[in-house]
């Protein structure tokens, strides 16, 4: 199957500081990404709708100026997570659909986990 | 709005015995459903998937019948084993986000013992 790839697998970083997260499609393109957060024992939450060449579509309730996402090719977006604090500490996960259409299998990366201390 | 709901876990189960988790879900439309797979430490597997009414999923021994009727999609293996011990979520695909925006379930979590 088509394989998505997230960097780092973890990271770990201090209160006030931005860290960005990969999502790469390694073998398809994808013009559409999402990102999802997890919490421990918990169902996986969409922040947000990773558009190439558009801005991204943010859920309600998620903030675009703390989670700055961008579709900067048709094989990556990015998420960063922007003067981070603890309680953003979480699992991170991207996917993507092979081929956007509807109802297409979508493939998760692995996860990132984020601890700010 | 689209909305997923799936039987609380842990559901703990021996070596061999049946498992159903139950999912029923409410949507706009005919909505393509599936279930995925959180084995520990790892990110989420695609386990099955159904796209229309009565459509049959099936992978690894696990199955899953999309009713329209009861607007469920209830996973079901006739004999389980400890590797199968991971998170099952429960997800449906709607009309918003161009038929791609995934609403999970809150997952269900299998323990099987010997």
């Amino acid at each position: 199957g088509a394989v998505v790839s997230q960097h780092p697998s973890r990271v770990i970083c201090k209160s006030g500081t931005s860290v960005k997260i990969e999502c790469r499609s390694l073998d398809f393109q994808a013009t559409t990404m999402f990102w999802y957060r997890q919490f421990p024992k918990q169902s996986l939450m969409l922040m947000a709708t990773s558009n190439e060449g558009s801005k991204a579509t943010y859920e309600q309730g998620v903030e675009k100026d703390k989670f700055l996402i961008n579709h900067a090719s048709l094989t990556l977006s990015t998420l960063t997570v922007t003067s981070a604090h603890p309680e953003d500490s979480s699992f991170y996960i991207c996917s993507a659909p092979t081929s956007g259409g509807a109802g297409d299998t979508q493939y998760f990366g692995p996860g990132t986990r984020l601890t700010v201390l | 709005g689209d909305s997923v709901t799936q039987m609380e876990g842990p559901v703990t189960l021996s070596e061999e015995a049946f498992l159903t988790i139950n999912c029923t879900y409410t949507a706009t439309g005919y909505p393509s459903l599936f279930w995925y797979v959180q084995y520990p430490g790892e990110g989420l597997q695609l386990l099955l998937k159904a796209t229309k009414a009565d459509d049959k999923g099936s992978n690894k021994g696990f199955e899953a019948t999309y009713r329209k009727e009861t607007t469920s999609f209830h996973l079901e293996k006739g004999s389980v084993q400890v590797s199968d011990s991971a998170v099952y979520f429960c997800a449906l695909t709607g009309l918003t986000g161009g038929g791609n925006k995934l609403t999970f379930g809150t997952g269900t979590q299998l323990k099987v013992e010997l």
